[in-house]
């Protein structure tokens, strides 16, 4: 089956410094792209969504200028943690979808573990 | 705006009883209604989708759900769990805005089952 491949899984850094997360769906173009956050026992909470051809949109709260998406291919999106601080550290999950014909495939990739010190 | 109800944060179940958890949207346009499950330390996996046709819907591992419109709930239900569907489980909405889409998840309802 298709596959979503997300890097790195786990990453530590230092406080200010930037992070970026890669998202790749390995056998198939995604049209849609989605970052997820999830706290500890907290579900899982939208940041933003890439479509095709066009910038991310992200969702209330989210700073854009902090968390940077970028839907480079079909096969890859990026989100880079800007100057990242403590209260960044989570669980990122990307997912990647083909919406042709109204989700009919939706992957996601197994998450990335930030910790900011 | 889109939103998704999970009622039971937590269930604790006994091997072989039932299971029924609670979903419900508000969403007044087209959607599609997921099921996922994310075991520990594992990543989401989908359990079972519903975009049109029969209502009840069936999925792996015996779930199965059924998408009720008039009352904005798709519902999870198991007849008879076991130790092994000790998970994290998440309904999530897919919305239609315009060209775009949006998956928008529930809380989450952790179950335990216990041997």
């Amino acid at each position: 089956g298709a596959v979503v491949s997300q890097h790195p899984s786990w990453v530590i850094c230092k406080s200010g410094t930037s992070v970026k997360i890669e998202c790749r769906s390995l056998d198939f173009q995604a049209t849609t792209m989605f970052w997820y956050r999830q706290f500890p026992k907290q579900s899982l909470m939208l940041m933003a969504t890439s479509n095709e051809g066009s910038k991310a949109t992200y969702e209330q709260g989210v700073e854009k200028d902090k968390f940077l998406i970028n839907h480079a291919s079909l096969t890859l999106s990026t989100l880079t943690v800007t100057s990242a601080h403590p209260e960044d550290s989570s669980f990122y999950i990307c997912s990647a979808g083909v919406f042709r014909g109204f989700g009919e495939k939706l992957f996601f990739g197994s998450g990335t573990q930030l910790s900011v010190l | 705006a889109q939103s998704v109800s999970q009622h039971n944060h937590h269930v604790i179940l006994s091997e072989a009883a039932s299971l029924e958890l609670g979903c419900n949207y508000s969403y007044g346009g087209t959607v599609n209604l997921f099921w996922y499950v994310q075991y520990p330390g594992q990543h989401l996996q989908l359990l079972l989708k519903y975009f049109s046709g029969d209502p009840l819907v069936k999925g792996i591992k015996g779930f199965e759900a059924e998408f009720i419109k008039s009352k904005f709930s798709f519902n999870l239900r198991k007849p008879s769990v076991q130790w092994s569907d000790t998970a994290e489980y998440f309904c999530a909405v897919n919305a239609r805005t315009d060209s775009s889409y949006k998956l928008i998840f529930g809380s989450g309802t952790r179950l335990l089952v216990r041997p």
